[in-house]
Protein backbone atom coordinates (compact mmCIF):
# COMPACT_ATOMS: atom_id res chain seq x y z
CA UNK A 1 0.00 0.00 0.00
CA UNK A 2 1.22 3.47 -0.99
CA UNK A 3 1.75 5.47 2.27
CA UNK A 4 3.62 8.46 3.45
CA UNK A 5 4.87 8.91 7.15
CA UNK A 6 6.20 12.07 8.55
CA UNK A 7 7.69 12.62 11.62
CA UNK A 8 7.20 14.04 14.36
CA UNK A 9 3.63 15.06 14.39
CA UNK A 10 4.20 18.49 16.07
CA UNK A 11 7.49 20.79 17.08
CA UNK A 12 8.13 23.14 18.63
CA UNK A 13 11.41 25.26 18.72
CA UNK A 14 12.91 28.56 19.38
CA UNK A 15 13.26 31.17 17.37
CA UNK A 16 16.88 31.55 15.56
CA UNK A 17 17.16 27.56 15.67
CA UNK A 18 17.79 25.17 13.20
CA UNK A 19 15.44 21.81 13.41
CA UNK A 20 14.89 18.77 10.85
CA UNK A 21 11.38 17.13 9.61
CA UNK A 22 11.40 13.65 8.48
CA UNK A 23 9.64 12.21 5.56
CA UNK A 24 9.29 8.14 4.66
CA UNK A 25 7.54 6.78 2.12
CA UNK A 26 6.33 3.34 0.61
CA UNK A 27 5.56 4.41 -2.49
CA UNK A 28 5.93 2.41 -5.99
CA UNK A 29 7.10 3.41 -8.42
CA UNK A 30 8.27 6.53 -7.54
CA UNK A 31 8.06 9.65 -9.28
CA UNK A 32 9.06 12.29 -7.16
CA UNK A 33 8.41 13.98 -3.87
CA UNK A 34 7.11 17.65 -2.87
CA UNK A 35 6.84 19.40 0.55
CA UNK A 36 4.22 22.17 1.09
CA UNK A 37 4.23 24.64 3.47
CA UNK A 38 0.31 25.50 5.10
CA UNK A 39 -0.15 27.97 7.20
CA UNK A 40 -3.39 27.59 9.92
CA UNK A 41 -6.01 28.42 7.68
CA UNK A 42 -4.77 28.63 4.25
CA UNK A 43 -4.17 26.60 1.59
CA UNK A 44 -0.66 24.99 0.84
CA UNK A 45 2.08 26.29 -1.09
CA UNK A 46 5.11 24.30 -2.72
CA UNK A 47 8.57 24.60 -1.06
CA UNK A 48 10.39 21.86 -3.20
CA UNK A 49 10.12 19.02 -5.66
CA UNK A 50 12.66 16.07 -5.85
CA UNK A 51 12.82 13.74 -8.42
CA UNK A 52 14.70 10.36 -8.19
CA UNK A 53 17.65 11.44 -9.54
CA UNK A 54 17.62 14.55 -7.17
CA UNK A 55 19.12 14.41 -3.75
CA UNK A 56 19.23 17.93 -2.81
CA UNK A 57 16.98 20.86 -3.26
CA UNK A 58 17.20 24.41 -1.63
CA UNK A 59 14.31 27.07 -1.29
CA UNK A 60 15.91 30.12 0.67
CA UNK A 61 16.43 28.93 4.01
CA UNK A 62 14.63 25.16 3.53
CA UNK A 63 16.49 22.56 2.14
CA UNK A 64 15.01 19.62 1.73
CA UNK A 65 17.03 15.89 0.95
CA UNK A 66 16.15 12.89 -0.84
CA UNK A 67 17.35 9.23 -0.36
CA UNK A 68 15.25 7.39 -3.04
CA UNK A 69 17.16 4.12 -1.77
CA UNK A 70 15.94 4.37 1.74
CA UNK A 71 12.76 5.94 0.71
CA UNK A 72 13.33 9.05 3.10
CA UNK A 73 13.01 12.70 2.89
CA UNK A 74 13.91 15.49 5.21
CA UNK A 75 13.19 18.78 5.50
CA UNK A 76 15.96 21.48 6.75
CA UNK A 77 14.75 24.95 8.28
CA UNK A 78 17.79 26.89 9.04
CA UNK A 79 17.63 30.09 11.15
CA UNK A 80 13.92 29.96 11.86
CA UNK A 81 11.52 32.76 12.10
CA UNK A 82 8.26 33.22 13.15
CA UNK A 83 6.30 32.96 10.03
CA UNK A 84 7.84 29.49 9.87
CA UNK A 85 5.24 28.16 12.31
CA UNK A 86 2.61 26.08 9.71
CA UNK A 87 2.32 22.21 9.03
CA UNK A 88 4.68 20.89 6.75
CA UNK A 89 3.32 18.50 4.08
CA UNK A 90 5.07 15.51 2.53
CA UNK A 91 3.69 14.31 -0.77
CA UNK A 92 4.98 11.62 -2.75
CA UNK A 93 3.67 11.33 -6.73
CA UNK A 94 3.55 7.83 -8.07
CA UNK A 95 4.23 6.83 -11.73
CA UNK A 96 0.57 5.89 -12.58
CA UNK A 97 -2.66 7.20 -14.25
CA UNK A 98 -4.55 9.97 -12.61
CA UNK A 99 -3.43 12.28 -10.03
CA UNK A 100 -0.94 9.83 -7.90
CA UNK A 101 -0.39 12.30 -5.44
CA UNK A 102 -0.07 10.82 -1.83
CA UNK A 103 0.11 13.07 0.98
CA UNK A 104 1.44 12.80 4.28
CA UNK A 105 -0.57 14.17 7.65
CA UNK A 106 1.78 16.22 8.13
CA UNK A 107 4.47 18.03 10.81
CA UNK A 108 2.88 21.05 12.94
CA UNK A 109 5.77 23.62 13.52
CA UNK A 110 5.82 25.74 15.95
CA UNK A 111 8.43 28.87 16.36
CA UNK A 112 8.69 30.44 19.99
CA UNK A 113 10.33 34.00 20.60
CA UNK B 1 -2.76 31.15 -3.61
CA UNK B 2 -1.69 32.50 -6.48
CA UNK B 3 -4.93 33.00 -9.01
CA UNK B 4 -7.19 30.30 -7.40
CA UNK B 5 -9.97 31.54 -5.52
CA UNK B 6 -12.20 30.15 -3.03
CA UNK B 7 -15.22 30.98 -1.83
CA UNK B 8 -16.77 31.36 0.55
CA UNK B 9 -14.32 31.59 3.52
CA UNK B 10 -16.81 29.94 5.68
CA UNK B 11 -20.19 28.04 5.09
CA UNK B 12 -22.80 26.98 7.33
CA UNK B 13 -25.05 23.92 6.14
CA UNK B 14 -27.87 22.82 7.78
CA UNK B 15 -29.59 19.31 8.11
CA UNK B 16 -30.74 18.09 4.65
CA UNK B 17 -29.09 21.12 3.01
CA UNK B 18 -27.08 20.46 -0.39
CA UNK B 19 -24.29 23.47 -0.39
CA UNK B 20 -21.88 24.68 -3.09
CA UNK B 21 -18.42 25.31 -2.98
CA UNK B 22 -17.14 27.55 -5.47
CA UNK B 23 -13.12 27.29 -7.07
CA UNK B 24 -11.95 29.58 -9.62
CA UNK B 25 -8.37 29.62 -11.64
CA UNK B 26 -7.03 32.29 -13.87
CA UNK B 27 -3.84 30.08 -14.77
CA UNK B 28 -5.38 28.32 -17.50
CA UNK B 29 -5.01 25.27 -16.44
CA UNK B 30 -6.55 22.29 -17.22
CA UNK B 31 -6.13 20.28 -14.81
CA UNK B 32 -8.53 21.01 -11.63
CA UNK B 33 -8.71 18.86 -8.04
CA UNK B 34 -10.96 18.71 -4.49
CA UNK B 35 -9.54 17.88 -1.47
CA UNK B 36 -11.01 17.40 1.80
CA UNK B 37 -8.65 18.19 5.00
CA UNK B 38 -9.23 17.01 8.29
CA UNK B 39 -7.82 17.28 12.04
CA UNK B 40 -4.56 15.09 11.72
CA UNK B 41 -5.29 13.64 8.78
CA UNK B 42 -3.82 13.98 5.29
CA UNK B 43 -5.09 15.46 2.37
CA UNK B 44 -8.18 13.18 0.72
CA UNK B 45 -9.21 13.52 -3.26
CA UNK B 46 -12.89 13.71 -3.43
CA UNK B 47 -13.15 14.87 -7.52
CA UNK B 48 -10.42 15.75 -10.31
CA UNK B 49 -10.96 16.80 -13.45
CA UNK B 50 -8.62 16.79 -16.55
CA UNK B 51 -10.20 18.57 -19.02
CA UNK B 52 -13.49 20.34 -19.27
CA UNK B 53 -16.74 18.60 -19.46
CA UNK B 54 -14.78 15.13 -18.13
CA UNK B 55 -14.09 14.62 -13.90
CA UNK B 56 -13.49 11.13 -12.11
CA UNK B 57 -14.20 10.11 -8.59
CA UNK B 58 -11.33 10.60 -6.54
CA UNK B 59 -11.02 8.15 -3.28
CA UNK B 60 -13.64 9.77 -1.21
CA UNK B 61 -16.57 10.85 -4.09
CA UNK B 62 -19.89 9.70 -2.34
CA UNK B 63 -21.57 12.38 -1.14
CA UNK B 64 -20.55 15.14 -3.45
CA UNK B 65 -20.59 15.96 -6.82
CA UNK B 66 -19.29 18.59 -9.54
CA UNK B 67 -19.16 19.55 -12.65
CA UNK B 68 -16.80 21.30 -15.14
CA UNK B 69 -18.45 23.23 -17.57
CA UNK B 70 -15.68 25.86 -18.00
CA UNK B 71 -11.68 25.50 -17.93
CA UNK B 72 -12.03 28.42 -14.93
CA UNK B 73 -14.74 26.90 -12.81
CA UNK B 74 -14.74 23.57 -11.28
CA UNK B 75 -17.86 24.09 -8.46
CA UNK B 76 -18.38 21.35 -5.85
CA UNK B 77 -21.55 20.29 -4.00
CA UNK B 78 -21.63 18.94 -0.83
CA UNK B 79 -25.11 16.78 -0.74
CA UNK B 80 -27.48 15.72 2.16
CA UNK B 81 -26.01 12.33 1.42
CA UNK B 82 -22.47 13.30 2.93
CA UNK B 83 -23.09 13.13 6.40
CA UNK B 84 -20.00 14.07 8.09
CA UNK B 85 -19.38 17.04 5.99
CA UNK B 86 -17.41 19.33 8.63
CA UNK B 87 -13.91 19.68 7.14
CA UNK B 88 -11.37 21.99 5.57
CA UNK B 89 -12.72 21.87 1.78
CA UNK B 90 -9.30 23.31 -0.73
CA UNK B 91 -9.68 23.49 -4.43
CA UNK B 92 -6.37 23.02 -6.92
CA UNK B 93 -5.22 23.16 -10.58
CA UNK B 94 -1.79 21.94 -12.41
CA UNK B 95 -1.56 22.74 -16.04
CA UNK B 96 -1.68 19.06 -16.65
CA UNK B 97 -3.31 16.11 -14.80
CA UNK B 98 -0.67 13.50 -13.34
CA UNK B 99 2.27 13.31 -11.02
CA UNK B 100 4.61 15.46 -12.09
CA UNK B 101 2.54 18.45 -12.61
CA UNK B 102 2.55 20.50 -9.26
CA UNK B 103 -0.96 21.69 -7.69
CA UNK B 104 -1.46 25.29 -6.78
CA UNK B 105 -4.15 25.50 -3.98
CA UNK B 106 -7.13 27.82 -3.17
CA UNK B 107 -7.20 29.43 0.49
CA UNK B 108 -9.71 26.82 1.29
CA UNK B 109 -13.51 26.70 1.80
CA UNK B 110 -14.45 25.98 6.37
CA UNK B 111 -17.56 23.87 6.18
CA UNK B 112 -19.66 23.74 9.25
CA UNK B 113 -22.73 22.14 10.08
CA UNK B 114 -25.49 23.89 11.76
Amino acid sequence: KNQVEQSPQSLIILEGKNCTLQCNYTVSPFSNLRWYKQDTGRGPVSLTIMTFSENTKSNGRYTATLDADTKQSSLHITASQLSDSASYICVVSAQQAGTALIFGKGTTLSVSS
Amino acid sequence: DGGITQSPKYLFRKEGQNVTLSCEQNLNHDAMYWYRQDPGQGLRLIYYSQIVNDFQKGDIAEGYSVSREKKESFPLTVTSAQKNPTAFYLCASSKLAGGKETQYFGPGTRLLVL
